[in-house]
């Protein structure tokens, strides 16, 4: 079983729609929630971080974290077309050789069609 | 957010040569530095945490001898890929951290011929 579980879709949605992305994991030593965007050919862009459980908006976007079901979501209300993008989760625990070390989830390929 | 830079963007080599990656924290110095490769509509991978002043920690099945990296500055690490070969053909990409979080290079395209 992999530490981190996101499906990779495709996802497909109208603009406008709301898009809900999530990861499962299995580690509960996870403390530092983040996800990020990529576009083709280019690096991780990073969108949302959260430490521990809760919310967190930033615009269209939302980041949820559940700790007690050790689940995650990423929430972008009135997608567009630019939204289109693989989005990854990711996380740490952040605790001694691990500092800083990321897991990664798989990645969710996300297409916002005009 | 804080600005990772890498250079070259991209690269085509032939095969038994070598290819070195700069990477750079340009707001900020970062005392740890990864790397990792992603390859087609996959993941990233990690292949190694590079730590200012001292020897890379590199992840089991990464040889250190065919990926050699040095982090002389706190706003710089480079990957040298020795003796490429096309297998190596991959998009590498840096990350350097802050206290918490890190920051992605926009990739190096690493074509071997």
């Amino acid at each position: 079983q992999k530490e981190v579980e996101q499906d990779p879709g495709p996802l497909s949605v109208p603009e406008g729609a709301i898009v809900s992305l999530n990861c499962t994991y299995s580690n509960s030593a996870f403390q530092y929630f983040m996800w990020y965007r990529q576009y083709s050919r280019k690096g991780p862009e990073l969108l949302m971080y959260t430490y521990s459980s809760g919310n967190k908006e930033d615009g269209r976007f939302t980041a949820q974290v559940d700790k007690s079901s050790k689940y995650i979501s990423l929430f972008i209300r009135d997608s567009q077309p630019s939204d289109s993008a693989t989005y990854l989760c990711a996380m740490s625990d952040q605790r001694g050789t691990s500092y800083g070390k990321l897991t990664f989830g798989q990645g969710t390929i996300l297409t916002v069609h005009p | 957010g804080a600005v990772v830079s890498q250079h070259p963007s991209r690269v085509i080599c032939k095969s038994g040569t070598s290819v070195k990656i700069e990477c750079r924290s340009l707001d900020f110095q970062a005392t740890t530095m990864f790397w990792y490769r992603q390859f087609p509509k996959q993941s990233l991978m990690l292949m190694a945490t590079s730590n200012e002043g001292s020897k890379a920690t590199y992840e089991q099945g990464v040889e250190k001898d065919k990926f050699l990296i040095n982090h002389a500055s706190l706003t710089l690490s480079t990957l040298t890929v020795t003796s490429a070969h096309p297998e190596d053909s991959s998009f590498y990409i840096c990350s350097a951290t802050t206290r918490d979080t890190q920051y992605f290079g926009p990739g190096t395209r690493l074509t071997v011929l």
